[in-house]
C-alpha cells in the first residue's frame, strides 16, 4: 500500500524554466509534508516543508503547494538550474504517531538541461 | 561539526553471511531510523527507535535486526535470512521537531 506517491519519475526542464513535481497521499492523517533532495550515492538533504495549516510555504526559488482537499502537493523550482538535478522526494508525516516517522515517495529524477 | 556517520560506504558480503552496518550520530538526537533506498521504490523504512534501548520494525524488517545501547549509535545487522539484501542503507536522525539529517549511506552488495 503506497501511502506517497510520486507518478513520474523523471522529469526534464530546461534551465531558467520552472520545474514542477508532483506528489499525492492517500493517508488523509498525514500533516506534515517534506522534501528532500538527493544526489547519487548520497543521503537525502532538506529542501522544504510544508504543514499541513497552511497551502504554501517558499523559500527562494522553491515553493510548495498544498492541496489537501486533492491530497496533492507540488514543489515548482523556478528558475531551474543544472544544480538542481537530482533526485527529489516526497516524504509525510502523520502527528502522533509513535516516532513520527516519515513515509517516503518513490522519487523523481529531475535533470535540469543547460 | 554535527551529523551522522555511516560506515563502511562500500559493503560486499557472501550469501549466507551476516554483516553489520555502522550508524553514529554526534547530534545528540534520541530518534533514529534505518532505510533501504532500491531503484523505483523510493525509501523504504526497516527499523526505528525513539530512545536508548528500545526499537521499533518497519515495514520491511524482516531480515534485519537492530540495537540501541547508546543514544549515539544505531546499528543494523543484514542476517542471512534477508532474502535481498543489496541495496542502499541510509541512517537517519530527528530533532525534537520534523528535522530528518540522513548520513551518506552504506551501498551492500551480496556477491
Amino acid at each position: 500500500d503506497q501511502q506517497v506517491k510520486q507518478n513520474s519519475p523523471s522529469l526534464s526542464v530546461q534551465e531558467g524554466r520552472i520545474s514542477i513535481l508532483n506528489c499525492d497521499y492517500t493517508n488523509s492523517m498525514f500533516d506534515y509534508f517534506l522534501w528532500y533532495k538527493k544526489y547519487p550515492a548520497e543521503g537525502p538533504t532538506f529542501l522544504i516543508s510544508i504543514s499541513s495549516i497552511k497551502d504554501k510555504n517558499e523559500d527562494g526559488r522553491f515553493t510548495v503547494f498544498l492541496n489537501k482537499s486533492a491530497k496533492h502537493l507540488s514543489l515548482h523550482i523556478v528558475p531551474s538550474q543544472p544544480g538542481d538535478s537530482a533526485v527529489y522526494f516526497c516524504a509525510a508525516s502523520e502527528k502522533g504517531t509513535s516516532g513520527s516517522r516519515l513515509t517516503f515517495g518513490e522519487g523523481t529524477q529531475l535533470t535540469v538541461n543547460p | 561539526d554535527g551529523g551522522i556517520t555511516q560506515s563502511p560506504k562500500y559493503l560486499f558480503r557472501k550469501e549466507g553471511q551476516n554483516v553489520t552496518l555502522s550508524c553514529e550520530q554526534n547530534l545528540n538526537h534520541d530518534a533514529m531510523y534505518w532505510y533501504r533506498q532500491d531503484p523505483g521504490q523510493g525509501l523504504r523504512l526497516i527499523y526505528y527507535s525513539q530512545i536508548v534501548n528500545d526499537f521499533q520494525k518497519g515495514d520491511i524488517a524482516e531480515g534485519y535486526s537492530v540495537s540501541r545501547e547508546k543514544k549515539e549509535s544505531f546499528p543494523l545487522t543484514v542476517t542471512s535470512a534477508q532474502k535481498n539484501p543489496t541495496a542502499f542503507y541510509l541512517c537517519a536522525s530527528r530533532d525534537p521537531g520534523y528535522g530528518y539529517t540522513f548520513g551518506s549511506g552504506t551501498r551492500l552488495t551480496v556477491v
